[in-house]
């Protein structure tokens, strides 16, 4: 029930497409989505995040579709550039406690 | 703003010795910090919660004696390893959430990179 899973496992883009990477959850308690970007040897990055009362959310080139019956939510990043290169993980909390991280996602935008 | 920082970025130690990681909520205070750990191509494990004046809360599976936890401000948290072992080896991230639950926000420090020789 705590599991979040995530996919796929990795992701090749030609720049200029679009990324989507999928979550999905069980815990129906969750209310907090965020997403997170990784570059190697780094810690994780706040990308964006959404909560249960709304089904999208955009911030510049990353949006997130949020579906709540189906308990899955998705990142979509726009015009993919090559420094998105970078591994993505999706994760869930229940009231700001503890993430649960998804699987991450590795992506390569080849220009 | 909410910068999050790590001390040291990288250490290797011998077999044996102990070893803390300074974590610091640098513009704002955090009600809760949190230890994670990530090996090589792999997600985030959180190791401990912890609480500003408070013990932390461990995972199942984490040794609390072995990882020593001391959050003794709203701004600092450190992490002891204690008699590290090779397999003790890895990426150690701290995160902080804002104080006075305004968010559900974790901001993630730099990471530390420990090596045990």
């Amino acid at each position: 029930q705590q599991q979040v899973k995530q996919s796929p496992q990795s992701l090749i883009v030609q720049k200029g497409g679009i990324s989507i990477i999928n979550c999905a959850y069980e815990n129906t308690a969750f209310d907090y989505f965020p997403w997170y970007q990784q570059f190697p040897g780094k810690g994780p990055a706040l990308l964006i995040a959404i909560r249960p009362d709304v089904s999208e959310k955009k911030e510049g080139r990353f949006t997130i579709s949020f579906n709540k019956s189906a308990k899955q939510f998705s990142l979509h990043i726009m015009d993919s550039q090559p420094g998105d290169s970078a591994t993505y993980f999706c994760a869930a909390s229940n009231s700001g406690n503890k993430l649960v991280f998804g699987a991450g996602t590795i992506l390569r935008v080849k220009s | 703003g909410a910068v999050v920082s790590q001390h040291p970025s990288r250490v290797i130690c011998k077999s044996g010795t102990s070893v803390k990681i300074e974590c610091r909520s640098l513009d704002f205070q955090a009600t809760t910090m949190f230890w994670y750990r990530q090996f090589p191509k792999q997600s985030l494990m959180l190791m401990a919660t912890s609480n500003e004046g408070s013990k932390a809360t461990y995972e199942q599976g984490v040794e609390k004696d072995k990882f020593l936890i001391n959050h003794a401000s709203l701004t600092l948290s450190t992490l002891t390893v204690t008699s590290a072992h090779p397999e003790d080896s890895s990426f150690y991230i701290c995160s902080a959430s804002l104080a006075g639950g305004r968010s559900y926000e974790q901001y993630f420090g730099p990471g530390t990179r420990l090596t045990v020789t």
